[in-house]
């Protein structure tokens, strides 16, 4: 199947340190989502592109559509503790389908 | 609360029991979706649901998982013949309109259900 691919897998930071961390894929994708999943919850979604070279930005964060529509980054600025969890990509192949492909995570540790 | 609740939130079965696990998506959401999640990993879709009608089950592993929302509101995930590989945490998501791209899916805080 269609398979997504996450870097770095895990990575240690310092708090107020920014981060930034990537999704690809080989697929072309018409929709990019990043989620973050807190332990013992289900995935929160953060941010959400729709377009080829889109940047979107939430707060601290930042995410943009790669303009080859494979790949996507997200960006966190100045990090705090409760950044801490396994931030996901996730995309669409169609705009007609209901599922989407889950990367594998990255997870992201802040030290004080 | 008004969020996507899952029960039981953890489940041990001996391999070869059957399971069923319960979502209750949230009041009025039309799409309510199963994913697997295996440890490490992220989330897999399973199936998908619009009202009660299960239109795409494409993700499900095998004839042994089975899954319903017959009033188009709670939905059950059944999983017969359980083996090891089954052992994973079942997330399930809705979301209020037909579940398109631009439709948000809110998760629950899954059921971790553990095979020995």
């Amino acid at each position: 199947g269609q398979q997504l691919n996450q870097s770095p897998q895990s990575m240690f930071i310092q708090e107020g340190e920014d981060v930034s961390m990537n999704c690809t894929s080989s697929s072309i994708f018409n929709t990019w989502l990043w989620y973050k999943q807190d332990p013992g919850e289900g995935p929160v979604l953060l941010i959400a592109l729709y377009k080829a070279g889109e940047l979107t930005s939430n707060g601290r964060l930042t995410a943009q559509f790669g303009i080859t529509r494979k790949d996507s980054f997200l960006n966190i600025s100045a990090s705090i503790p409760s950044d801490v969890g396994i931030y996901f990509c996730a995309g669409q192949l169609n705009n007609y389908g209901q599922n989407f492909v889950f990367g594998p995570g990255t997870r992201l540790s802040v030290l004080p | 609360g008004a969020g996507v609740s899952q029960s039981p939130r953890y489940k041990v079965a001996k391999r070869g029991q059957d399971v069923a696990l319960r979502c209750d998506p949230i009041s009025g959401h039309v799409s309510l979706f199963w994913y697997q999640q295996a440890l490490g990993q992220g989330p897999e879709f399973l199936t998908y649901f619009q009202n009660e009608a299960q239109l795409d089950k494409s993700g499900l592993p095998s004839d042994r998982f089975f899954a319903e929302r017959p009033e188009g509101s709670v939905s059950t995930l059944k999983i017969q013949r359980t083996q090891q590989e089954d052992s994973a945490v079942y997330l399930c998501a809705s979301s209020l309109g037909a579940g398109g791209p631009t439709d948000t899916q809110y998760f629950g805080p899954g059921t971790r259900l553990t095979v020995l």
